[in-house]
């Protein structure tokens, strides 16, 4: 069951721009991981927001909990190359079982 | 420190035939599992285990086999595979039901 929707599917941007990745659900979420997945790699955490309302950053990434704890976002300032990846939310409803969504493949170029 | 290291990375089977994913993690989690992905599904959960001893079914069990002896090793058995189980399969590890590092995963064909 996919109880996570990431948006948008696919994003491909220049060097420099800003971009924000979407995750939402009409479940309630105890916690909620964000991961960066590069080809032929497992997926690497990058974040856990655990707290309605919560905001983290991780030097250009800017990770967002919605206040109801149903939702987040994650925005990336000034994307470099280095960027470029499939970036995963994930979280947990209830039990150990941890819900993925797609995810959002992004490619950043010079 | 070698993080969570998966055997093999990659596998070819015929069907009916049944193998073991190795999963070993030198963190001393309590908490690992196994995870399939495939194009247009995401990652699904196959089975979890909080501790030696205590393993779960996840989202997809079906098919598949698992333990957990010891702390360090989390191995999945796939009983008699077939094609539907091509694959690419993870094992995680965490603190605290977190899946905090992933493996490189297996790459799985059955013919």
């Amino acid at each position: 069951t996919q109880l996570l929707e990431q948006s948008p599917q696919f994003l491909s941007i220049q060097e420099g721009e800003n971009l924000t990745v979407y995750c939402n659900s009409s479940s309630v979420f105890s916690s909620l991981q964000w991961y960066r997945q590069e080809p032929g790699e497992g997926p690497v955490l990058l974040v856990t927001v655990v707290t309605g309302g919560e905001v983290k950053k991780l030097k250009r990434l800017t990770f967002q909990f919605g206040d109801a704890r149903k939702d987040s976002s994650l925005h990336i300032t000034a994307a470099q190359p280095g960027d470029t990846g499939l970036y995963l939310c994930a979280g947990r409803s209830g039990g150990y079982a941890l819900n993925f969504g797609k995810g959002t493949s992004l490619l950043v170029t010079p | 420190n070698a993080g969570v290291t998966q055997t093999p990375k990659f596998q070819v089977l015929k069907t009916g035939q049944s193998m073991t994913l190795q999963c070993a993690q030198d963190m001393n989690h309590e908490y690992m599992s196994w995870y399939r992905q495939d194009p247009g599904m995401g990652l699904r959960l196959i089975h979890y285990s909080v501790g030696a001893g205590i393993t779960d079914q996840g989202e997809v069990p079906n098919g598949y086999n698992v333990s957990r002896s010891t702390t360090e090793d989390f191995p999945l058995r796939l009983l008699s595979a077939a094609p539907s189980q091509t694959s690419v399969y993870f094992c995680a590890s965490g603190r605290a039901n977190t899946e905090a590092f992933f493996g490189q995963g297996t790459r799985l064909t059955v013919v």
